[in-house]
């Protein structure tokens, strides 16, 4: 089984820290995916990673950074948190390739900017 | 960005009946759609998918439609059990193969 593991579940930060939210991959899949996801809205994508070192913006990638150094881990940064990026993020990976493949989504980290 | 829309927010049914919830998408280029079911507090969880060169494809009680020529998409529960109550919410593919969109959304209730 695909096993994709965030590195909190919940989290609590104030306005203006820095936050790291971390997520890792088991299955060798070349793409990760860092979502948001919010009452009413649906799943939107902030950014991805389709190889090392990789990434492209997604729909929503204001206030947001990534980082992947290694194939299986892919970290997302609130450069510097505000209330408006509380939320549910969740991250996913999928096979690469010019074939869009099914993602597989962590647990979530549900983030709370006070 | 794209629509992905659900024709209704909260589906209530009876255990052991069948259950059909609908998706509806707006890019006649979207050739990859997907399913997903998300209990309370977890991540989605995939469920099926299906490619633009079908009109059906059948998992383990579950059954999803491709109407391509209205753009509609729907997934058929059978047998309904509690363990299906969720939120079920579709994904399209348009053009980009890294990118999918998500629809806001169905929440199943399942009535013992």
């Amino acid at each position: 089984d695909v096993k994709v593991t965030q590195s909190s579940r919940y989290l609590v930060k104030r306005t203006g820290e820095k936050v790291f939210l971390e997520c890792v991959q088991d299955m060798d899949h070349e793409n990760m995916f860092w979502y948001r996801q919010d009452p009413g809205l649906g799943l939107r994508l902030i950014y991805f990673s389709y190889d090392v070192k990789m990434k492209e913006k997604g729909d929503i990638p204001e206030g947001y950074s990534v980082s992947r150094e290694k194939k299986e881990r892919f970290s997302l940064i609130l450069e510097s948190a505000s209330t408006n990026q509380t939320s549910m993020y969740l991250c996913a990976s999928s096979l690469g390739g010019r074939t869009a493949y099914e993602q597989y989504f962590g647990p979530g980290t549900r983030l709370t900017v006070t | 960005g794209e629509s992905v829309g659900l024709h209704l927010p909260t589906l209530s049914v009876q255990e052991g009946d069948n259950s059909i919830i609908n998706c509806a998408y707006s890019n006649s280029a979207s050739d990859y759609f997907i399913w997903y079911k998300q209990e309370s507090g977890k991540g989605p969880q995939f469920i099926i998918d299906i490619r633009s060169n079908m009109d059906k494809r059948q998992g383990q009680r579950v059954t999803v439609l491709l109407n391509k020529t209205v753009k509609h998409l729907s997934l058929q529960i059978a047998a309904t059990q509690p363990g299906d109550s969720a939120v079920y919410f579709c994904a399209e593919n348009p053009y980009n193969f890294n990118k999918f969109y998500f629809g806001s959304g169905t929440k199943l209730n399942v009535k013992p």
